[in-house]
């Protein structure tokens, strides 16, 4: 079965700075999505990036980018810039394919200090 | 975007009552949609997976004779919690997931329950 790993239950950044947030999972598929979810106060669950595991150039979202190590099965979540609206849990997510569902990590408190 | 409506968004009812939540995809036909559970600072998990027209599929431990799902048309699908006790107060989460080449994964926003 996949799992998918977040090590971190919390995590603190001073507004304008840049964090980490990491994620490992573990699968013996070849083809598969990973994503970072945003869950902010009101718990709407937000896409914030989405990777495809054939894809080997990092995604970019704006502020938002990952580090894809598809051997190291590692897909950490960077965050630039920070903002107070940054303030959420994110979760990390792992999904064999079409239709399947997604599996979701413990998730990580984000902080963001002004 | 793709929008998938959830409602109620809350609900409080009496120990041993039924409670229907649904979830609508207003602008795609969904041909999957998955019923979440979030307890307050935890994850969420799976709690089935329906696929329209078919019986729902459920987790390891989710009891399907007291969490009904129902996915009778492309955009709609229901989560009843029967004979509702305390220990199923909840959040429960549903989302809906396109049917093309391109698929995506659209959420609800959510449905806490409180049974007293």
């Amino acid at each position: 079965a996949q799992t998918v790993t977040q090590s971190q239950p919390e995590m603190s950044v001073q507004e304008a700075e840049t964090v980490t947030l990491s994620c490992t999972y573990d699968t013996s598929e070849s083809d598969y999505y990973l994503f970072w979810y945003k869950q902010p106060p009101s718990r709407q669950m937000i896409l914030v990036i989405r990777q495809e595991a054939y894809k080997q150039q990092n995604a970019t979202e704006n502020r938002f980018s990952v580090n894809f190590q598809k051997a190291a099965k590692s897909f950490s979540l960077k965050i630039s810039d920070s903002q107070l609206g940054d303030a959420a849990m994110y979760f990390c997510a792992y999904r064999r394919g079409y239709g399947n569902k997604l599996v979701f990590g413990a998730g990580t408190i984000l902080r963001v200090k002004s | 975007g793709a929008v998938v409506s959830q409602h109620p968004s809350w609900v409080i009812c009496k120990s041993g009552t039924s409670v229907k939540i649904e979830c609508r995809s207003l602008d795609f036909q969904a041909t999957t949609m998955f019923w979440y559970r979030q307890f307050p600072k935890q994850s969420l998990m799976l709690m089935a997976t329906s696929n329209e027209g078919s019986k729902a599929t459920y987790e390891q431990g989710v009891e399907k004779d007291k969490f009904l799902i129902n996915h009778a048309s492309l955009t709609l699908s229901t989560l009843t919690v029967t004979s509702a006790h305390p220990e199923d107060s909840s959040f429960y989460i549903c989302s809906a997931s396109t049917q093309s080449t391109n698929e995506k994964l659209f959420f609800g926003s959510g449905t806490q329950l409180s049974v007293l």
